[in-house]
């Protein structure tokens, strides 16, 4: 119950369009659901994060939406750059826990 | 501000080796956790000490074991190194324990490589 399911595994996309990772979870008591942004040979950065209590949020060129009731959360980068080609990880948790983290999803932007 | 850093990057061991990782937060963060990221398994989560307590434990055998100093300075250590314990190892720290919502800031890992 404590498991994010991220997908796809792998995403490439153009320059120019839209990235769209998807995160499923179990637990309805999770509040909190942050996306890390990871470069090879950097740790992953915290890039944006969501409380259930909206739908939407963005950032700039990230948006997070959130629906409560299919428990998904999905994260999309509009007008995505060869900057962008990075690995993507959701995660969530709750207020006394640690961060649960989806399995990853390696995104390359073609120029 | 200086972010996390880990030492050493990279490190080649052989089976049956043990090994201690060293991670040194941000300043002022009282709260370290550590992460095994493999291809496969994505980012497992190894334990998290705060004040020198160790707070929360993830699924992995004894060999795994960590500790804190008074300066927030953490160190990880595995015994009887398997083949399959080559990954990434993170570290990240934060102002308050994983219960709190304080942002966890990541250092750029330590390379594992097991022989």
């Amino acid at each position: 119950q404590q498991q994010v399911k991220q997908s796809p595994q792998s995403l490439i996309v153009q320059k120019g369009g839209i990235s769209i990772i998807n995160c499923a979870y179990e637990n309805t008591a999770f509040d909190y659901f942050p996306w890390y942004q990871q470069f090879p040979g950097k740790g992953p950065a915290l890039l944006i994060a969501i409380r259930p209590d909206v739908s939407e949020k963005k950032e700039g060129r990230f948006t997070i939406s959130f629906n409560k009731s299919a428990k998904q959360f999905s994260l999309h980068i509009m007008d995505s750059q060869p900057g962008d080609s990075a690995t993507y990880f959701c995660a969530a948790k709750t207020s006394g826990s640690r961060l649960t983290f989806g399995e990853g999803t390696q995104l390359t932007v073609n120029p | 501000k200086a972010g996390v850093t880990q030492t050493p990057r990279y490190l080649i061991k052989t089976r049956g080796q043990q090994v201690t990782l060293s991670c040194s937060p941000i300043s002022g963060h009282r709260s370290v956790s550590w992460y095994q990221q493999t291809p496969g398994q994505g980012l497992q989560f190894l334990f998290e000490y705060f004040s020198e307590t160790q707070r929360n434990k993830g699924n992995f055998p004894g060999r795994f074991s960590g500790r804190q100093f008074s300066n927030s300075r953490s160190e990880m250590n595995v015994s009887t190194l398997e083949l399959g314990d080559s990954a990434l190892y993170l570290c990240a720290s934060s102002l308050g324990p994983s219960g709190s919502y304080n942002e966890q800031f990541f250092g750029p890992g330590t390379r594992l490589t097991v022989l």
